[in-house]
C-alpha cells in the first residue's frame, strides 16, 4: 500500500523568504503525487500535481514541486512567500492508472508566514 | 455556482443521537468521496461512490452509513453519535474515467458531539 510523509509538521518563515516543505512516499508501483493547500475553515483546494512527463511541476499561487523518483520525494517550494500563504499544506499520493482508488494524504504541514 | 457543497456547514448534537450530512456536486464527475479530517488535521478515506456504487469502504463503524441517490449526490448518515465522532466531514468528487486523482473538495462540515 502506498502512503506519504511530511517530514515537518509546522514551518514558521518571515514575509519574502523562501520556503520547502518536504514530502516522501513509499509505493512499489508508478504514482501520481499532489500537493493541496487549506486555509481556515475552508475545504481542500489543488496547488499542483505530477501525473507523468517533466519532473519540475509548476502550479497555483508561484508554487512549484520536483518530483524524484530516486528519493521518492516531491517536495514543495516557493521562492518568496506572501503572509497570504500562511495555511496548512497536503501532500497526497495515489495510484497510476488505476480507477477507483483514492487519494491518501499526509499529516499535513503548517505553513506560517509573518512580517 | 458551488462545485461541491455540504449541508450544514456546522452540526452540534448530543451523544446518542443521529444525524446527516448531505452532499452535492454539479461538476459532473461519477464518482464522490467522503473524507473525515480529526483535530489533528489527518484526513482520512472514508467511503467512496462511483455511479451509485460503493467502491471503497474504509474500516469505519458501521454506525455511519453512506447513501447515494444518484451519481452527483452523497449523503452521510450517522447512527448513536459517540464523542470521537466530532471532526470535519469533508465530500470531494472526481472524474474517475480521467483518472487523474484530482478531487474537487467541499468547505467540510463541522460536527460537534457533546
Amino acid at each position: 500500500a502506498q502512503s506519504v510523509t511530511q517530514l515537518d509538521s509546522q514551518v514558521p518563515v518571515f514575509e519574502e523568504a523562501p520556503v520547502e516543505l518536504r514530502c516522501n512516499y513509499s509505493s512499489s508501483v508508478s504514482v501520481y503525487l499532489f500537493w493541496y493547500v487549506q486555509y481556515p475553515n475552508q475545504g481542500l483546494q489543488l496547488l499542483l500535481k505530477y501525473l507523468s512527463g517533466s519532473t519540475l511541476v509548476k502550479g497555483i499561487n508561484g508554487f512549484e514541486a520536483e518530483f524524484n523518483k530516486s528519493q521518492t520525494s516531491f517536495h514543495l517550494r516557493k521562492p518568496s512567500v506572501h503572509i497570504s500563504d500562511t495555511a496548512e499544506y497536503f501532500c497526497a499520493v495515489t495510484l497510476a492508472n488505476q480507477a477507483g482508488t483514492a487519494l491518501i494524504f499526509g499529516k499535513g504541514t503548517t505553513l506560517s508566514v509573518s512580517s | 455556482d458551488t462545485a461541491v457543497s455540504q449541508t450544514p456547514k456546522y452540526l452540534v448534537t448530543q451523544m446518542g443521537n443521529d444525524k446527516s450530512i448531505k452532499c452535492e456536486q454539479n461538476l459532473g464527475h461519477d464518482t464522490m468521496y467522503w473524507y473525515k479530517q480529526d483535530s489533528k488535521k489527518f484526513l482520512k478515506i472514508m467511503f467512496s461512490y462511483n455511479n451509485k456504487e460503493l467502491i471503497i469502504n474504509e474500516t469505519v463503524p458501521n454506525r455511519f452509513s453512506p447513501k447515494s441517490p444518484d451519481k452527483a449526490h452523497l449523503n452521510l448518515h450517522i447512527n448513536s453519535l459517540e464523542l470521537g465522532d466530532s471532526a470535519v466531514y469533508f465530500c470531494a468528487s472526481s472524474n474517475l474515467a480521467g483518472v487523474t486523482g484530482e478531487l474537487f473538495f467541499g468547505e467540510g462540515s463541522r460536527l460537534t458531539v457533546l
